[in-house]
């Protein structure tokens, strides 16, 4: 039973458009949200996150916007540009103490084009 | 970046044998963990540590176990490796295991087993 989802395996956009990377959860117990980036023989490096009591966190190029209700994060990259090009993991966790768990999604291949 | 290395980098080992992963970490954080990242399952946490001798069952953690003998290490072994194994391996710390603190990644093992 997967509980994160980006169902949308791959995305294509231009250089300069944005990006919106989309992410499903069915836990309602999961209470944070983060975003990592990952290039190829690389280990995946935290990009965002979000906490559930907002609903909006901005760091420069990169926003993410949680909706509760729908049970539904997205990631908005304004402008893209070319280096953005990796996959892009949607995780959250569900326990604000230690021993807390990330519970990731299967990635969104995000090219960009020059 | 966090100051963690994986080792090896690339292993090819044959149905079997036993084979052990290393991940050694600078950043004297207590929280170390083992993922594996599969086509079409995104990573999937195989088990942690949150403590030296302190350890624990993730998601997928049949047919391997682990071991904390030093703050600065934690070892992934397979007793008997199976070609449903091969996979792509990273490690990764948190300083407190709490859900709003990112985890940090290693940049992987390619493990190949034939």
């Amino acid at each position: 039973d997967q509980q994160v989802k980006q169902n949308s395996p791959s995305l294509s956009v231009q250089e300069g458009r944005i990006s919106i990377l989309n992410c499903d959860y069915t836990n309602s117990m999961f209470d944070y949200f983060l975003w990592y980036k990952k290039y190829p023989a690389e280990g995946p490096t935290f990009l965002i996150s979000i906490s559930s009591i907002k609903d909006k966190n901005e760091d420069g190029r990169f926003t993410v916007f949680l909706n509760k209700s729908a049970k539904h994060l997205s990631l908005h990259i304004v402008p893209s540009q070319p280096g953005d090009s990796a996959v892009y993991f949607c995780a959250a966790s569900a326990e604000p103490g230690a021993n807390s768990k990330l519970t990731f999604g299967k990635g969104i291949t995000l090219s960009v084009r020059p | 970046d966090a100051g963690i290395t994986q080792s090896p980098r690339h292993k090819v080992t044959e149905t079997g044998t036993p084979v052990t992963l290393r991940c050694h970490q600078t950043e004297n954080h207590r929280y170390m963990y083992w993922y594996r990242q599969d086509p079409g399952h995104g990573l999937r946490l195989i088990h942690y540590s949150y403590g030296v001798k302190d350890t624990d069952k993730g998601e997928v953690s049949d047919g391997y176990s682990v071991s904390r003998s030093k703050t600065e290490d934690f070892l992934l072994t397979l007793e008997s490796a199976t070609s449903s194994q091969t996979s792509v391996y990273f490690c990764a710390i948190s300083p407190t295991g709490q859900g709003d603190q990112p985890q940090h990644f290693g940049d992987g093992t390619r493990l190949s087993i034939l």
